[in-house]
């Protein structure tokens, strides 16, 4: 099937610092999403993005958090700073306009220390 | 706000003999539901989206709905080892094309050779 691609897949910092992951979506999808698992519990919505806009974002958006996909190029999630609680795995995903399947990423798992 | 659960957490079942999952939904509000599998460390695979109620079937995957009594299942036959995985049920909350997905906490299979 369609792949998304994530870029790293593993990624360890330093509270406080600034941290961007990488998304490229499906080449002709247009609704782009991103996800949080932390270990152990259940994948939950972050925020969904079309047209250089957010569509929708969940209580877990924080304002440290930021999205965007400069022309066509990386979908990005960028947390600035980081704290410990932003551990977990993103994941990214993409669907056509009609938002009827979207298709995942393998994830990154993000390390905060 | 929408939930949904998943049942049971983990389930051991003998290669060969139908496995089957459950999902409970909180309300009637959503268009389509999914089913997905997630290998340890890996990222999302999808098994089966249904829109309606009644049965669909994507090869040894089959899924009931029941918008009625809330309820989603997932029937797999002849499981392999392969199979071993994190089933999650998820539920499709779509708003102006734009949809994002409501995810249960998954149940935990092991298939048994």
């Amino acid at each position: 099937g369609p792949k998304v691609l994530q870029i790293p897949s593993h990624q360890i910092i330093d509270m406080g610092q600034m941290v961007t992951l990488n998304c490229d979506p499906v080449s002709n999808h247009l609704y782009f999403y991103w996800y949080k698992q932390i270990l152990g519990q259940q994948m939950e919505f972050l925020v969904n993005f079309y047209n250089g806009k957010v569509m929708e974002k969940s209580k877990l958006f924080k304002d440290q958090f930021s999205v965007e996909r400069p022309d066509g190029s990386y979908f990005t999630l960028k947390i600035q700073p980081t704290a410990l609680e932003d551990s977990a795995v993103y994941f990214c995903a993409s669907s056509l306009p009609d938002g009827y399947e979207q298709y995942f990423g393998p994830g990154t798992r993000l390390t905060v220390l | 706000q929408q939930k949904v659960q998943q049942s049971p957490e983990s389930l051991t079942v003998s290669e060969g003999a139908m496995a089957s999952l459950n999902c409970t939904f909180s309300d009637g509000t959503s268009d389509n539901f999914r089913w997905y599998r997630q290998h340890s460390g890996k990222g999302l695979e999808v098994l089966v989206s249904i829109f309606s109620d009644g049965e669909k079937e994507e090869g040894r995957f089959t899924a009931h709905l029941n918008r009625a009594s809330l309820h989603v299942s997932l029937h797999i036959r002849e499981p392999q080892p392969s199979d071993s995985a994190v089933y999650l049920c998820a539920m499709s909350i779509d708003q102006g094309g734009s949809a994002k997905l409501i995810f249960g906490e998954g149940t935990k299979l092991t298939v048994s050779s």
